[in-house]
């Protein structure tokens, strides 16, 4: 099984900074198949990311992924308000589809 | 529009078992590999299991801790995903979303107490 891990554990940051959030994995994740999702208080999730560098649709163009075999980075380039979430990236290269422990971005 | 709406969920005592539903609407699901994602209260995201669709084998992969519990399966004619949950544990109370990238269902809290 991979392990994913996500860091920091919190970010505390102002509208308008840039936002940097590691995921880690304990073995390569083939084929760079490495989500990322938001997810707000009472919501589901929100797919961000797919393909470790691919938008989704509808995404806003602040959001952006990197990375490749077992170090990923998401970069939110400058928080607008509503990015205050929790954020988590999931591998889909290898059964189980496992998902990091997420990264909570607050408000400063 | 897509919308995935899950039912089913509710209490149930340790031991027992439920049938989660999801109702797919808005695009084809039978081309669509679908999976169910848990979260227990104040935790993070779990990965429960996937099955693929029919065209691919319709096989299914399972959690760890789900393997042997539950059972995923679709109903491509009604559009419908299903999770049969048996033997249930007090660790399994979580919101169970399903999901067919990149669209999630709002989800179904399962409580599982005695």
């Amino acid at each position: 099984e991979i392990v994913l891990t996500q860091s920091p554990g919190t970010l505390s940051l102002s509208p308008g900074e840039r936002a940097t959030l590691s995921c880690r994995a304990s073995q390569s994740v083939s084929s760079s198949f490495l989500a990322w999702y938001q997810q707000k208080p009472g919501q589901a999730p929100r797919l961000l990311i797919y393909g470790a560098s691919s938008r989704a649709t509808g995404i806003p163009d602040r959001f952006s992924g990197s990375g490749s075999g077992t170090d990923f980075t998401l970069t939110i380039s400058r928080l607008e308000p509503e990015d205050f979430a929790v954020y988590y990236c999931q591998q889909y290269g290898s059964s189980p589809f496992t998902f990091g422990p997420g990264t909570t971005v607050d408000i400063k | 529009e897509v919308q995935l709406v899950e039912s089913g969920g509710g209490l149930v005592k340790p031991g027992g078992s439920l049938r989660l539903s999801c109702a797919v609407s808005g695009f084809t699901s039978s081309n669509a590999w679908m999976s169910w994602v848990r979260q227990a209260p104040g935790k993070g995201l779990e990965w429960v299991g996937r099955i693929k669709s029919k065209t691919d084998g319709g096989t299914t992969e399972y959690a760890a801790p789900m393997q042997g519990r539950f059972t995923i399966s679709r109903d491509d004619s009604k559009n419908t995903l299903y999770l049969q949950m048996n033997s249930l544990k007090t660790e399994d109370t979580a919101v169970y979303y399903c999901t067919a990238l990149p669209n999630w269902g709002q989800g179904t809290l399962v409580t599982v107490s005695s």
